[in-house]
């Protein structure tokens, strides 16, 4: 099946340091990845929809000068979580969308293993 | 608004049957997702449903109706490694996943 690879899984870090966080689709074209991040014992709140070689899409409230996100090839994706702080502590999630090869996987999501950032 | 509705926790007995809900209110549909979430990692796929019925995998099924904006997963056969969240979600028509704040179940021996 599909796999999205996602790294680091855990990073810690000093307030003010910049982050980065990547994502791979390792087996299929995704046109489209969407980033996350989930607030312990909170649901997952989409941050971005990020588009191959345009600009990402930010939801209400994500502040996108923070949150840098760059889909330059159709197998990467990056968040970079810049000047980190306390707050910006969560486990960050991306997910993949199929549907370039044949149909197989239209309309489902791969998800990446997670990310889990603590800023000290 | 949009809206996804699931009760908060639920609890069963090894191998007994339990039945999450879900219903959704949301701008347009392009399916329904159900996804297994252990704490601590990400989410896992469990079903997609785009239109109304009955969708079996092994011991996991998932139902839809359309018309009454209503999902869901049932369990059978159930083992203590099932407990965890699961979660529901609605692809509206933006292709944008609505999530719900997802079913705690705990299993007992």
């Amino acid at each position: 099946g599909a796999v999205v690879s996602q790294h680091p899984s855990w990073v810690i870090c000093k307030s003010g340091t910049s982050v980065k966080i990547e994502c791979r689709s390792l087996d299929f074209q995704a046109t489209t990845m969407f980033w996350y991040r989930q607030f312990p014992k909170q649901s997952l709140m989409l941050m971005a929809t990020s588009n191959e070689g345009s600009k990402a899409t930010y939801e209400q409230g994500v502040e996108k000068d923070k949150f840098l996100i760059n889909h330059a090839s159709l197998t990467l994706s990056t968040l970079t979580v810049t000047s980190a702080h306390p707050e910006d502590s969560s486990f960050y999630i991306c997910s993949a969308r199929g549907g370039t090869s044949g149909g197989e996987h239209t309309g489902e999501l791969f998800f990446g293993e997670g990310s889990r950032l603590t800023v000290l | 608004g949009q809206n996804i509705d699931q009760p908060t926790e639920m609890t069963a007995t090894e191998g007994a049957i339990v039945q999450i809900n879900c219903t959704y209110q949301t701008s347009g549909f392009n399916g329904l997702f159900w996804y297994q979430q252990h704490a601590g990692e990400a989410p896992t796929f469990l079903s997609y449903n785009v239109l109304d019925g009955l969708e079996e995998k092994g011991r996991f099924s998932s139902f839809l109706s359309r018309s009454k904006g209503y999902s869901y997963l049932l369990l059978k056969e159930l083992q203590m490694k099932d407990s965890a969240s699961y979660l529901c979600a609605v692809l509206d028509s933006n292709y944008q996943l609505i999530w719900g704040a997802g079913t705690k179940l705990i299993i007992k021996p």
